[in-house]
């Protein structure tokens, strides 16, 4: 089957690092994504993984092992605004028929 | 703002109504994706259109539909309403991979 597993809830202090782990099973896959969604709010695009590796992007990270079907969203020098639920998202057909894992509630405290 | 747009903002019906949700992509985006996100869910992907056509269908319900018109935009039908209905829909838009998808600032549906 295809599902994405994440932790429930992160907390952290600002000025912090904080890792947001996503392991996926599925048998397509094209890549692995990042969203921000804040209360209230549309989810915003942080990050895209088609490669393994590490994509850096300012004060966030993605990094991604396909042989260990392992993605992780590190996010550094915290801030009180960083406080939002994060996604990890793939694609098991190109382009197509996108999974969202359940998110992970990151709360940065000051 | 992500230059995607939904209307309306909220939508108060009662069960067993029929409503229209629409969304217009960011200018130059071809392929439309509808979500539905259930208090404190996650995102479920329901269906994409590319261009007009239908591309792709995820966990989407018999009672609901959808079309992508030549402007574009699109619209995401609902009918014989239900409670559990009740949900954020959102719209998101991308060129054709679907790498980078931009999300509509969603319509909050409430079935009571």
């Amino acid at each position: 089957g295809q599902s994405l597993e994440q932790p429930s809830e992160v907390t952290a202090v600002e000025g912090a690092i904080v890792q947001i782990n996503c392991t996926y099973q599925t048998s397509g896959f094209y890549g692995l994504s990042w969203y921000q969604q804040h209360d209230g709010g549309a989810p915003t695009f942080l990050s895209y993984n088609a490669l393994d590796g590490l994509e850096e992007t300012g004060r966030f990270s993605s990094f991604l092992s396909r042989s260990d079907s392992y993605g992780y969203l590190l996010l550094q020098e915290l801030q009180m605004k960083d406080s939002a639920s994060y996604f990890c998202a793939y694609s098991d057909n190109y382009g197509q028929n996108f999974v969202f894992g359940p998110g992970t509630r990151l709360s940065v405290l000051p | 703002d992500s230059g995607v747009t939904q209307t309306p903002k909220h939508l108060i019906t009662a069960t067993g109504q029929r409503v229209t949700l629409r969304c217009s992509p960011r200018s130059g985006d071809l392929s439309v994706y509808w979500y539905q996100q259930s208090l404190d869910q996650g995102l479920q992907f329901l269906i994409q259109y590319y261009n007009g056509e239908e591309r792709a269908k995820g966990n989407i319900l018999e009672r609901f539909s959808a079309q992508q018109f030549p402007d574009l935009h699109s619209e995401l039908n609902l009918s014989s309403l239900e409670l559990g209905d009740s949900a954020l829909y959102f719209c998101a838009s991308s060129d054709m991979d679907g790498e980078t998808q931009y999300f509509g600032p969603g319509t909050r549906l409430l079935v009571l």
